[in-house]
């Protein structure tokens, strides 16, 4: 089974401050691809950045980059520049044939 | 391009009563997945629709059934309702075209939030 964990339910970070988030999974798959979603009180849950498990480079999206450590199944997610609209829940997901997901991380972008 | 949507956007139903909640998925997708996302909790993986048979099943008992139509619209049904079954219902529609190991983007609707009392 895929497991996904966050371990920091909130956050907080000043805007156009630099904020990690933190997430570490368990698979026992070797073909499998990682996922950060932005889900605002709208609900609508909304891709921020992917990652192929083959790939060994970090994906990076514009002000969102990950770290991706394979070996200790780490992907954590940075965000640059931090604005007032990343205010949101954010969850890690892992897929191979299906999604699962973390438990999510409350970021808060204070002004 | 029109979005993923889904119907009603809340509900309200009590114990042991029966519901159907509904998505239309994105045009030309032809894959829909349903999520339950209690409070304060990440979505689980209820169920995969894929030509309008079921491909995939996370931990749900058998009273959460689906459909899917010929349009690769979906409905997901549970019923005997429990006080737990209250959640937000997500659903995200894709379009598979390869192994099914591989991952085609899904793009997730707005939900609908299903009280139980």
């Amino acid at each position: 089974a895929q497991t996904v964990t966050q371990s920091q339910p909130e956050m907080s970070v000043q805007e156009a401050e630099t904020v990690t988030l933190s997430c570490t999974y368990d698979t026992s798959e070797n073909n499998y691809y990682l996922f950060w979603y932005k889900q605002p009180p709208s609900r609508q849950m909304i891709l921020v950045i992917r990652q192929e498990a083959y790939k060994q480079q970090n994906a990076t999206e514009n002000r969102f980059s990950v770290n991706f450590q394979k070996a200790a199944k780490s992907f954590s997610l940075k965000i640059s520049d931090s604005q007032l609209g990343d205010t949101a829940m954010y969850f890690c997901a892992i897929y191979n044939n299906d999604m699962r997901f973390g438990a999510g991380t409350r970021l808060t972008v204070k002004p | 391009e029109t979005g993923v949507t889904q119907s009603p956007t809340h509900l309200i139903k009590t114990r042991g009563q029966q519901v159907t909640l509904r998505c239309s998925s994105q045009s030309g997708h032809n894959t829909v997945s349903w999520y339950q996302q209690a409070l304060g909790q990440g979505p689980q993986f209820i169920f995969q629709y894929y030509r309008e048979e079921e491909n995939g099943r996370g931990n749900f008992p058998p009273r959460f059934s689906g459909l899917q139509f010929p349009n690769y619209s979906s409905e997901l049904n549970v019923n005997a309702l429990e006080l737990d079954d209250s959640a937000l219902y997500l659903c995200a529609s894709s379009l598979w075209t390869s192994g099914r190991s591989s991952y085609n983007e899904q793009f997730f609707g707005p939900g609908t939030r299903l009280t139980v009392l």
